[in-house]
């Protein structure tokens, strides 16, 4: 069965930092969602990567897609407070695209 | 656009009681899937179902079971429960478009078992 591994585990930064955050797959990547969650809540839609090589951007958050080494990074430019929260990554399993195996996430906590 | 709906949001229940969770997918979607958040375990996924036909299940006990209506409503049921199925469980409905499949959740539904 497929495995995500998230690194780092949890993350501290200070405003206005730049951070990244990785998602590695032990088999091969078709589809790779990210989510932010809030303690408690639902998963947001953050971005979806498909090709190798994909890059996308939502406000200050870029995703990129490398699929010879299975990963997926997340890059967040000039952290604010309100990017503090839990990043899940997803992989469509076994290249079913309504199945997601997830990560353990990781924590990110942004200090004013 | 309506998101994900999921009722009730939070719900205590005894051993061996019942339970039956809703999820309403947003317009138009008509895959529904389910998971099952803990601390322990992170997010694990437990059916999907695509116009009434539930397509993969996980690895859960047979106590875990679902449906989905003609309209791409969807319950789940978790019938004797254990203190161990205390969980936040996660209602997610997907579209396909574009070649592409995207996956939205709703905010799920809090049960604890006592």
């Amino acid at each position: 069965s497929q495995e995500l591994e998230q690194s780092p585990q949890s993350l501290i930064v200070q405003e206005g930092k730049n951070l990244t955050i990785n998602c590695t797959s032990s088999k091969t990547l078709y589809g790779l969602y990210w989510y932010k969650q809030k303690y408690g809540e639902g998963l947001i839609f953050l971005m979806m990567l498909q090709k190798g090589g994909e890059e996308k951007s939502h406000e200050k958050i870029t995703a990129k897609l490398d699929e010879k080494k299975q990963q997926s990074s997340l890059h967040i430019t000039a952290s604010q407070p309100s990017h503090a929260g839990i990043y899940l990554c997803g992989a469509e399993s076994g290249g079913s695209n309504y199945k997601l195996t997830f990560g353990k996430g990781t924590l990110l906590t942004v200090n004013p | 656009k309506a998101g994900v709906t999921q009722t009730p949001r939070y719900l205590i229940k005894t051993r061996g009681q019942q339970v039956t969770l809703s999820c309403s997918p947003i317009s138009g979607h008509r895959s529904v899937s389910w998971y099952q958040q803990t601390p322990g375990q992170g997010l694990q996924f437990l059916f999907e179902y695509f116009s009434e036909t539930q397509r993969n299940k996980g690895n859960f006990p047979g106590r875990f079971s679902g449906r989905q209506f003609s309209n791409s409503r969807s319950e789940m049921n978790v019938s004797t429960l254990e203190l161990g199925d205390s969980a936040l469980y996660l209602c997610a409905s997907s579209s396909f478009a574009g070649g592409r499949n995207t996956i939205y959740f709703g905010e799920g539904s809090w049960l604890t078992v006592v």
